[in-house]
């Protein structure tokens, strides 16, 4: 089945600790995406890559950081920096020019 | 202003209703637009796109009105299946991003 896993689907941080989220897709997409969702609020893009070893900061990207090493993997860490990261965090990838993005089923992240 | 916005709802309407959500844009770059179904706790799940001579799925229409930088989408004969939250979707002026509305949220009874 072609499409996109995100791992785990519930995350729990401590205080001062670093947390890694997992996206792989086999869709053959170029770009990916990471979003953030707090409750009752719209999508908010963390950061974004186009091709392998290249990626850009989005709107929210302070006290995250993310990696494009292959092309079917973009993970995401939360870093104690982020203060607020209680949230459910959405991975996407498309085709370039504009297409669609499709989603995986997100991760929750609570905060101990 | 924000760059989409969409009517907040909640839309509250009976089965077999038709029920019309807009969404307007400022960037007048913009080339791509969707529409996107976000159910409770799940990821957004692409419904339609939106193409400049508008069109239709099934009891989905969706139009696009480039000069007042307006979208649509009509649903009619509302089912409970029709629950969700939709998000308006557009890109972000020529650049391979989108930008994603808060969305509106329709509760379809019985």
């Amino acid at each position: 089945d072609g499409g996109i896993t995100q791992s785990p689907k519930y995350l729990f941080r401590k205080e001062g600790q670093n947390v890694t989220l997992s996206c792989e897709q086999n869709l053959n997409h170029d770009a990916m995406y990471w979003y953030r969702q707090d409750p009752g609020q719209g999508l908010r893009l963390i950061y974004y890559s186009q091709i392998v070893n290249d990626f850009q900061k989005g709107d929210i990207a302070e006290g995250y950081s993310v990696s494009r090493e292959k092309k079917e993997s973009f993970p995401l860490t939360v870093t104690s920096a982020q203060k607020n990261p209680t949230a459910f965090y959405l991975c996407a990838s498309s085709g370039l020019n504009n297409q669609p993005q499709h989603f995986g089923d997100g991760t929750r992240l609570s905060i101990l | 202003r924000k760059e989409v916005e969409q009517d907040p709802g909640p839309f509250n309407v009976p089965e077999g209703a038709t029920v019309a959500f807009n969404c307007t844009y400022s960037n007048s770059a913009s080339q791509s637009f969707f529409w996107y179904r976000q159910d409770c706790r799940k990821e957004p799940k692409l419904l339609m796109s939106v193409y400049s001579s508008g069109n239709e799925d099934g009891r989905f229409t969706a139009q696009l009105n480039r000069a007042s930088q307006y979208i649509s989408l009509l649903i009619r004969d509302s089912k409970l299946s029709d629950s969700a939250t939709y998000l308006c979707v557009v890109n972000a002026g020529g650049y391979n991003k989108l930008i994603f509305g808060a969305g509106t949220r329709l509760a379809v009874h019985p």
